[in-house]
């Protein structure tokens, strides 16, 4: 079956621009995941939906940041007035029930390119 | 903060040999999970260790977790060039929150 798709692939854009990355999970998966990956290095959380629950945010390094989950499916992280550090690979993940199983199916990422 | 910490950063075997990778971490878990990332993009799922389990198989990818010691190996045995990687060891806690906290990442390089 299909797997988790993230759009765009790259993205680039002017600093102080706001960009919006997409991520589509995979059908029936009821947890979402946002992280982020800078060049060379480990994946930092942004950002965890899980069913109607309210959002996991504690990932968020600033309020020009955020996401929204619509009818818990399809997810938007936008990020508001871009700045140069914001450079990286934007990865979203999905999970299925349970939640504990705790196992990830990965997109492929949104690159973004903050010039 | 960093849970999963993976040693060595970097690995460069030669193909035919075993690569074997650590990853420590410091709180209770409720499983431990390696992850394989491909030029930088999305991460695969290798396989899941639970907490109880303490050795575990797939192919040729053997998973060794010692929660007493809070550290778990990944041995990949007769390696492949297109084994060439970053691997990702990454920790669920016991907590209800299913967030996963990964570690940095061991880049291992197989020679042909």
């Amino acid at each position: 079956g299909a797997g988790v798709s993230q759009s765009p692939s790259n993205k680039v854009t002017e600093k102080g621009k706001d960009v919006e990355l997409r991520c589509d999970p995979i059908s029936g998966h009821t947890a979402l995941y946002w992280y982020r990956q800078s060049l060379g290095q480990g994946l930092e959380f942004l950002i965890y939906f899980q069913g109607n629950s309210a959002p996991d945010k504690s990932g968020l390094p600033s309020d020009r940041f955020s996401a929204e989950r619509t009818g818990g499916s399809v997810s938007t992280l936008t990020i508001q007035r871009t700045q140069q550090e914001d450079s990286a690979v934007y990865l979203c993940a999905s999970s299925p029930p349970p939640v504990a199983s705790g196992e990830q199916y990965f997109g492929p990422g949104t690159r973004l390119t903050v010039t | 903060s960093q849970q999963g910490e993976e040693d060595p950063q970097a690995l460069s075997i030669q193909e035919g040999e075993n690569a074997t990778m650590n990853c420590s971490y410091k709180t209770s878990i409720n499983n431990l999970q390696w992850y394989r990332q491909n030029s930088g993009r999305g991460l695969v799922h290798l396989i899941l260790i639970r907490s109880n389990e303490r050795e575990k198989h797939s192919g040729r990818l053997r998973v060794t977790l010692d929660t007493s010691k809070k550290s778990s190996s990944l041995l990949i045995t007769a390696s492949r060039a297109a084994d060439t990687a970053s691997y990702f060891c990454a920790t669920r806690d016991t907590g209800a929150n299913s967030k996963l906290t990964f570690g940095k990442g061991i880049t291992l390089s197989v020679r042909p």
